[in-house]
C-alpha cells in the first residue's frame, strides 16, 4: 500500500542511452512532481503536473520529457543521457488542503541514476 | 524568488544532547514552511510544517520548530536526540503568492548522533 512508488530503484546506464523512470501515486492527489537531488544532496524541482497538465517547468534540458498519462502517474523520460544526469530523482504528489493554499508534498523512495 | 539557507551542512551531537538546526528564508509577505527528514537511502518524509497561527509547531517524535517572522527563520530543535534521529534534514518554503505547489529547499543539514 505504498503511497508514492517509483521504478526502478536503481538505474545504471551508459552515456547516450535513453531511459525512463516511472512514478505512481495511490493517494488520489491531483498534482505530481519530479525533483533532482544531486551528489551534494541539493534538491531542485524539475516539473510539476496538475491533472495531467504541466504547471511547473524549471530550466531543465529538453532531453528531459515528463509524461502524465493520468493523474496517478507521472513518468520521466531522458534522452541522450550525460554524465551530469547522474543523481537521485524523486517523484512527489500533493493535494491542496481545503481552506488553505497549502500543498503538502509526499515523496517517493527515489531512483538512483548512474550514467557511466 | 524564494530562497532557503541552512547555515550548517553538518551537525554532530552526542546522544541525549539537545540540537538546533538552523533555517532562514528570504522574506515575503507570507510563506509556508516545512521541515523534511531523509533517512539513509530513503525518500523524504514531512516532519512538521508551519502554515499559520501558533508560531511553534511540533512533530510526533519530539522535534519542534519556531516560525520567527522578524528574523525570517524556522529553526528546528529537539531537547534530547536519539541515535535513530541520524538523517539529513531539509528546510523548505513555498510562497502562495508565487504558486504554492513549488517547494524551494535548503541545502540540507546532516545530523549525526554519536553514542
Amino acid at each position: 500500500d505504498t503511497a508514492v512508488s517509483q521504478t526502478p530503484k536503481y538505474l545504471v546506464t551508459q552515456m547516450g542511452n535513453d531511459k525512463s523512470i516511472k512514478c505512481e501515486q495511490n493517494l488520489g492527489h491531483d498534482t505530481m512532481y519530479w525533483y533532482k537531488q544531486d551528489s551534494k544532496k541539493f534538491l531542485k524541482i524539475m516539473f510539476s503536473y496538475n491533472n495531467k497538465e504541466l504547471i511547473i517547468n524549471e530550466t531543465v534540458p529538453n532531453r528531459f520529457s515528463p509524461k502524465s498519462p493520468d493523474k496517478a502517474h507521472l513518468n520521466l523520460h531522458i534522452n541522450s543521457l550525460e554524465l551530469g544526469d547522474s543523481a537521485v530523482y524523486f517523484c512527489a504528489s500533493s493535494q491542496k488542503r481545503p481552506g488553505t493554499g497549502v500543498y503538502e508534498q509526499y515523496f517517493g523512495p527515489g531512483t538512483r541514476l548512474t550514467v557511466t | 524568488a524564494q530562497s532557503v539557507t541552512q547555515l550548517d551542512s553538518q551537525v554532530p551531537v552526542f546522544e541525549e544532547a539537545p540540537v538546533e538546526l538552523r533555517c532562514n528564508y528570504s522574506s515575503s509577505v507570507s510563506v509556508y514552511l516545512f521541515w523534511y527528514v531523509q533517512y539513509p537511502n530513503q525518500g523524504l518524509q514531512l516532519l512538521l510544517k508551519y502554515l499559520s497561527g501558533s508560531t511553534l509547531v511540533e512533530s510526533i517524535n519530539g522535534f519542534e520548530a519556531e516560525f520567527n517572522k522578524s528574523q525570517t527563520s524556522f529553526h528546528l530543535r529537539k531537547p534530547s536526540v536519539h541515535i535513530s534521529d541520524t538523517a539529513e534534514y531539509f528546510c523548505a518554503v513555498s510562497d502562495p503568492g508565487q504558486g504554492a505547489q513549488k517547494l524551494v529547499f535548503g541545502q540540507g543539514t546532516r545530523l549525526t548522533i554519536n553514542p
